[in-house]
C-alpha cells in the first residue's frame, strides 16, 4: 500500500504567479478530495471527484482555482494569479466509494504553499 | 451557523493517564463522525469512525462516544504514551454533503509527558 502522494511538498512563489500541485491517490480509490489547511485550523473542504467527474466545489474555490482528474487517477490543483491569502497547506485525500456510506479518507502529507 | 468546537487549548497529561478530548457541534445533523490524528507537517491519519446510531466504538487503547442528543463526541486514549502526543481532529459527515464532504474542527493538541 503506497498511500497518497503529493508533489511538490513545498512551493515558494511570488504573488501573481501560477502554481500547480499534483496528487496521486491510492490506486483502487475512486474518490479524491482536495482540502486547504491554515495554521491552527482543521482542513477545509475545497472539492471532490468521483472517478474523473468533479462532483462538488466549495465556495472557497474561487475562479482562480481549478482542479482536474483527467483519467480518474491522479489529480492536479492549479492556482492562477496567486495571492498572499493562498498561503496554506493543500491536502489531497482519497477513499473508496461505498455507495453512500461514509468511508475513512486517506490523506497525503500535503503541499505547503508560501506566497512571497 | 454550523460550528464544530474542539478544545482550543492544549491538553497536557502524564504518561499512563487517560486523555479525553471533546468535540461539540451545533446546527449539524451528522450521520458519521470521524477522528484523525495529525503530526506537525504531516497529513491527518484516520483513527476511528462512528455512526449516528452507534453510542461507542473502540480500537485498542482508543474509545469514541457519540451523543446526538448532546451533540457531542468524546475521544479517549487510555494508558497514554508520549508517542500519542499530536493534534487530534474530529470531522463530521452529513447527508447534506452526500456523506462525502468532511467538516473538520480546529483540533486539540495533546501533549503526554513522561
Amino acid at each position: 500500500d503506497t498511500g497518497v502522494s503529493q508533489d511538490p511538498r513545498h512551493k515558494i512563489t511570488k504573488r501573481g504567479q501560477n502554481v500547480t500541485f499534483r496528487c496521486d491517490p491510492i490506486s483502487e480509490h475512486n474518490r479524491l478530495y482536495w482540502y486547504r489547511q491554515t495554521l491552527g485550523q482543521g482542513p477545509e473542504f475545497l472539492t471532490y471527484f468521483q472517478n474523473e467527474a468533479q462532483l462538488e466545489k466549495s465556495r472557497l474555490l474561487s475562479d482562480r482555482f481549478s482542479a482536474e482528474r483527467p483519467k480518474g487517477s491522479f489529480s492536479t490543483l492549479e492556482i492562477q494569479r496567486t495571492e498572499q491569502g493562498d498561503s496554506a497547506m493543500y491536502l489531497c485525500a482519497s477513499s473508496l466509494d461505498d455507495f453512500g456510506n461514509n468511508q475513512p479518507q486517506h490523506f497525503g502529507d500535503g503541499t505547503r504553499l508560501s506566497i512571497l | 451557523s454550523q460550528k464544530i468546537e474542539q478544545n482550543s487549548e492544549a491538553l497536557n497529561i502524564q504518561e499512563g493517564k487517560t486523555a479525553t478530548l471533546t468535540c461539540n457541534y451545533t446546527n449539524y445533523s451528522p450521520a458519521y463522525l470521524q477522528w484523525y490524528r495529525q503530526d506537525p507537517g504531516r497529513g491527518p491519519v484516520f483513527l476511528l469512525l462512528i455512526r449516528e446510531n452507534e453510542k461507542e466504538k473502540r480500537k485498542e487503547r482508543l474509545k469514541v462516544t457519540f451523543d446526538t442528543t448532546l451533540k457531542q463526541s468524546l475521544f479517549h486514549i487510555t494508558a497514554s504514551q508520549p508517542a500519542d502526543s499530536a493534534t487530534y481532529l474530529c470531522a463530521l459527515a452529513s447527508i447534506s454533503g452526500g456523506y462525502n464532504k468532511l467538516i473538520f474542527g480546529a483540533g486539540t493538541r495533546l501533549a503526554v509527558h513522561p
